[in-house]
């Protein structure tokens, strides 16, 4: 596709159901990156894949955060028994490769998860 | 710890010129950027500093002193449409990206 893209934009869950959000990066970007971003606030990482290795995932907030990338292009973020500080924009970002001279990130349309 | 400090809202006129500021603490440093981000829309990429000194792309220039911690973006010839969040980034040593809180620019005619 022409550009990242992410779902679903919204989504409002329970306190504590689960929710998986998915992305599809650009076709051939090898990097791939989740951010979480609170309203007024910069993008926040969470976790970085080198096509299906997940090299860091320093940033995910608990051990109810988990994400994949089995095949090496699409990625799904899962948050397990959400809770009311979950609710931010997930942001999924690719680039061609981390290291790449200018390393710009492409970031996707982003989904909004509210969670009541 | 790591911080990047930059103004959280400014306002500027249209076909004026603003610069916003930018100083940053990382560990380490491989890069600056500056993205733009509308309400409610994802970021989308600026301008990218690794040496010192003003990098040029129409409208928008953007200028790095790796001394001082410090960079700034320059918007000149303000159109209305420039109203939005601008985003400063450091790559640290790690290669992971460390996130301003933005600034807010509102534009007014």
């Amino acid at each position: 596709g022409a550009g990242v893209s992410q779902s679903p934009r919204y989504k409002v869950a329970k306190r504590g159901q689960d929710v998986a959000l998915r992305c599809d990066p650009i076709s051939g970007h090898v990097s791939l990156f989740w951010y979480q971003q609170a309203l007024g606030q910069g993008p926040e990482f969470l976790t970085y894949f080198q096509n299906e290795a997940q090299l860091d995932k320093s940033g995910l907030p608990s051990d109810r955060f988990f994400a994949e990338r089995p095949e090496g292009s699409v990625s799904t973020l899962k948050i397990q028994r959400t809770q009311q500080e979950d609710s931010a924009v997930y942001l999924c970002a690719s680039s061609l490769a981390r290291g790449a001279p200018t390393y710009e990130q492409y970031f996707g349309p982003g989904t909004r998860l509210t969670v009541t | 710890g790591q911080n990047i400090d930059q103004p959280t809202e400014m306002t500027a006129t249209e076909g004026a010129i603003v610069q916003i500021n930018c100083t940053y603490q990382t560990s380490g440093f491989n890069g600056l950027f500056w993205y733009q981000q509308h309400a409610g829309e994802a970021p989308t990429f600026l301008s990218y500093n690794v040496l010192d000194g003003l990098e040029e792309k129409g409208r928008f220039s953007s200028f790095l002193s790796r001394s001082k911690g410090y960079s700034y973006l320059l918007l000149k010839e303000l159109q209305m449409k420039d109203s939005a969040s601008y985003l400063c980034a450091v790559r640290d040593s790690n290669y992971q990206l460390i996130w301003g809180a933005g600034t807010k620019l509102i534009i007014k005619p």
